[in-house]
């Protein structure tokens, strides 16, 4: 019964390509992020959707186009991919939408994009 | 924006001693600050978190500080164990701010036996 769930878990794909990452999250949250972590630990935040409508979108180059068909999915698609873009993209969800309304945010496993 | 520095970036440790990792803001706005533990390969998972309205919060062997007036706060992790190596990250965020948290850049703490 994972809370935050992704796939696929391991992509390991060529420069120019194009692929999606897909995320689901069955804790009945409102709001739904993508973030990356790059090769020194570095977690930054790309985007961050509320109730489906787009909320943050943090100086991410347009080739990343997160899509929302409903709250409880987050999907994460990437044109054009570059070496720079191996990283680790976590999915996360929270209830609410700010640290008054008990902003804990669950992180789900993880997918691990290699770009050759 | 906020920025959240983090040190130590490695820290090694005893079994049995103590650990702190401390972290600064930046954006006095912020009032919601959480740690959380990534072991290798897994997912960041919370370990614990203090609002702007607590100056201390302790979970059996973990334990937060806050000092708003300088903008810092700290994790301390009592009588480690070896499972308790891994990356911690600090965050901070702010009530309009919509869920974005600024992470620190992590501490890798390493617990020897």
């Amino acid at each position: 019964d994972t809370a935050v769930s992704q796939t696929p878990k391991y992509l390991v794909t060529q420069m120019g390509n194009d692929k999606s990452i897909k995320c689901e999250q069955n804790l009945g949250h409102d709001t739904m992020y993508w973030y990356k972590q790059d090769s020194k630990k570095f977690l930054k935040i790309m985007f961050s959707y509320n109730n489906k409508e787009l909320i943050i979108n943090e100086t991410v180059p347009n080739r990343f186009s997160p899509k929302s068909p409903d709250k409880a999915h987050l999907n994460l698609h990437i044109n054009s991919l570059e070496l720079g873009d191996s990283a680790v993209y976590f999915c996360a969800s929270s209830q609410g939408t700010g640290a008054s309304s008990g902003n804990t945010i669950y992180f789900g496993e993880g997918s691990w994009l290699t770009v050759v | 924006g906020e920025n959240v520095e983090q040190h130590p970036s490695t820290l090694s440790v005893q079994e049995g001693d103590s650990a702190v990792i401390k972290c600064t803001y930046s954006d006095s706005a912020s009032n919601y600050f959480p740690w959380y533990k990534q072991e290798l390969g897994k997912r960041p998972q919370l370990i614990i978190d203090i609002r702007s309205n607590v100056g201390e919060k302790k979970d059996q062997r973990i334990a937060v500080t806050l000092n708003k007036t300088a903008k810092h706060f700290s994790l301390h992790i009592t009588e480690t164990q070896p499972e308790d190596s891994a990356v911690y990250f600090c965050a901070a965020t702010a009530t309009d701010s919509w869920g974005k948290l600024q992470f620190g850049a992590g501490t890798q703490v390493v617990v020897t036996p």
